[in-house]
């Protein structure tokens, strides 16, 4: 059975303090994908970053970061120096199987609360 | 580019009433995905369409949903009758091999139902 656990359900920090959310999945699939996508309050689930399970190399985007290791089968993801604009709720996910067949596996969210 | 559309952005019903929401994806995606998140959860799966036919519908209640994507573009998902339970916001997704591949999904704004 595949799944994804987002321990943290809310989290909530002041502006320019760095946040982890963190992400842990269970699978039998060799062959994966992991997500995160950001849902603000409009609803809309924005794409963040994707990576297969053969590649564990970090990987920055601006402020944020995400750190994956097949290890503690964990897929985290940093913001650094938070801003009100990330307020929102995040969603990691997963995609197993070599099959293609696109059914994401959500984890429950964590909710980002960034005060000014 | 249009993102996903969807129609309407609420919806308030009684119980026991029809309902119906519509959604249109990107241009030239071929596989479309509705999903159903209930408050503070992630998304779940319902259905997946590779153009018009429904490849992957076993999380879909049939006994009082349906879908249909008559010719490949442009999908409905309907209830009838609706219960209380089915509150919740529905989204729709679609994905293209030319845009990322079938685990890149872009999604809509989603439908939120509330049943009385």
């Amino acid at each position: 059975a595949q799944k994804v656990t987002q321990a943290q359900t809310e989290i909530s920090v002041v502006e320019k303090e760095d946040v982890t959310l963190d992400c842990v999945y269970e699978t039998r699939d060799t062959t994966y994908y992991l997500f995160w996508y950001k849902q603000p309050p409009s609803g809309e689930l924005v794409f963040l970053i994707r990576r297969n399970s053969f590649d564990e190399q970090n990987e920055i985007s601006g402020r944020y970061s995400w750190n994956f290791q097949k290890s503690t089968s964990s897929f985290n993801f940093t913001i650094t120096a938070s801003q009100v604009v990330d307020s929102a709720v995040y969603f990691c996910a997963l995609s197993g199987g070599s099959s293609n067949t696109g059914k994401l596996i959500f984890g429950q969210g964590t909710t980002l609360q960034v005060k000014p | 580019e249009a993102g996903v559309v969807q129609s309407p952005r609420y919806k308030i019903i009684e119980k026991k009433q029809p309902v119906a929401f519509w959604c249109n994806p990107i241009s030239g995606h071929n596989t479309l995905y509705w999903y159903l998140q209930n408050l503070g959860q992630g998304p779940e799966l319902l259905i997946r369409y590779e153009n018009e036919e429904a490849v992957d519908d076993s999380q879909l209640p049939k006994d009082r949903f349906s879908a249909e994507r008559l010719k490949g573009v442009d999908s409905t998902l309907k209830i009838q009758p609706a219960e209380l339970g089915d509150s919740a916001v529905y989204l729709c997704a679609s994905s293209s091999p030319l845009a990322g591949g079938p685990r890149k999904q872009f999604f809509g704004p989603g439908t939120r139902l509330t049943v009385l």
